[in-house]
């Protein structure tokens, strides 16, 4: 299977720290995307990273991606209880399954205040 | 309209009864993706349509599951005989024909519940 794997199932931190999730693969993708889930409905996109690129940051998130271990990590940066929620990576095949997305089963960040 | 758009937003329904959920994906966007979410779960891929290509049915389920598009417009998931195993989120996507930074844009689901 080509799913997306996140590690750790769940995180507790304080506001203000640093949040690391990591996500492993299988096989070889096109493109590896994260998303951020309120209340176990509509997913919102967060960032995509490409197979060919290594590193991409938007505003308080990090992304890295290693393509030798089939690994990314999402990392974000002082958080805030407003970023609780739960978190997915999807990778994109490419090939004849270019567009389609399999998604992991998530990490569940909580922010305290 | 700006966003991906979903009806109903919840569902009630009657265990052996159909089922119809609809779609309209943001216009222009050619592609569409049917996601089932169960409680506490990942996404699990239902099927996906790219402009007038065959669809991808790969991660339906049964043979109680089909989906339609017309064109680039409106999709609908039909679930025929439903089961108590059925109750989950079903989430439908869009997406341009071309992979940029923005990835899918999500509808916020409809909420089945067989009982």
């Amino acid at each position: 299977s080509q799913q997306g794997e996140e590690d750790p199932q769940a995180l507790s931190i304080q506001e203000g720290e640093n949040a690391t999730m990591n996500c492993s693969y299988k096989t070889s993708i096109n493109n590896l995307q994260w998303y951020r889930q309120n209340s176990g409905r509509g997913l919102v996109h967060l960032i995509l990273i490409r197979s060919n690129e290594r590193e991409k940051h938007s505003g308080r998130l990090r992304v890295t991606l290693d393509t030798s271990k089939k690994s990314s990590s999402l990392l974000i940066t002082a958080s805030r209880a407003a970023d609780t929620a739960s978190y997915f990576c999807a990778v994109g095949a490419g090939g004849t399954s270019y567009g389609k997305l399999t998604f992991g089963q998530g990490t569940i960040l909580t922010v305290h205040p | 309209g700006a966003g991906v758009s979903q009806s109903p937003s919840n569902k009630v329904t009657e265990k052996g009864k159909d089922v119809e959920l609809r779609c309209d994906p943001i216009s222009g966007h050619t592609a569409l993706y049917w996601y089932r979410q169960r409680l506490g779960q990942g996404l699990e891929f239902l099927i996906y349509f790219q402009g007038n290509s065959a669809p991808d049915k790969s991660g339906l389920p049964s043979d109680r599951f089909s989906a339609e598009r017309t064109g680039e417009s409106v999709s609908t998931l039909t679930i025929q005989r439903t089961q108590q195993e059925d109750s989950a989120v079903y989430l439908c996507a869009s997406s341009g024909s071309r992979l940029t930074n923005y990835g899918y844009t999500f509808g916020s689901g409809t909420r089945l519940t067989v009982v």
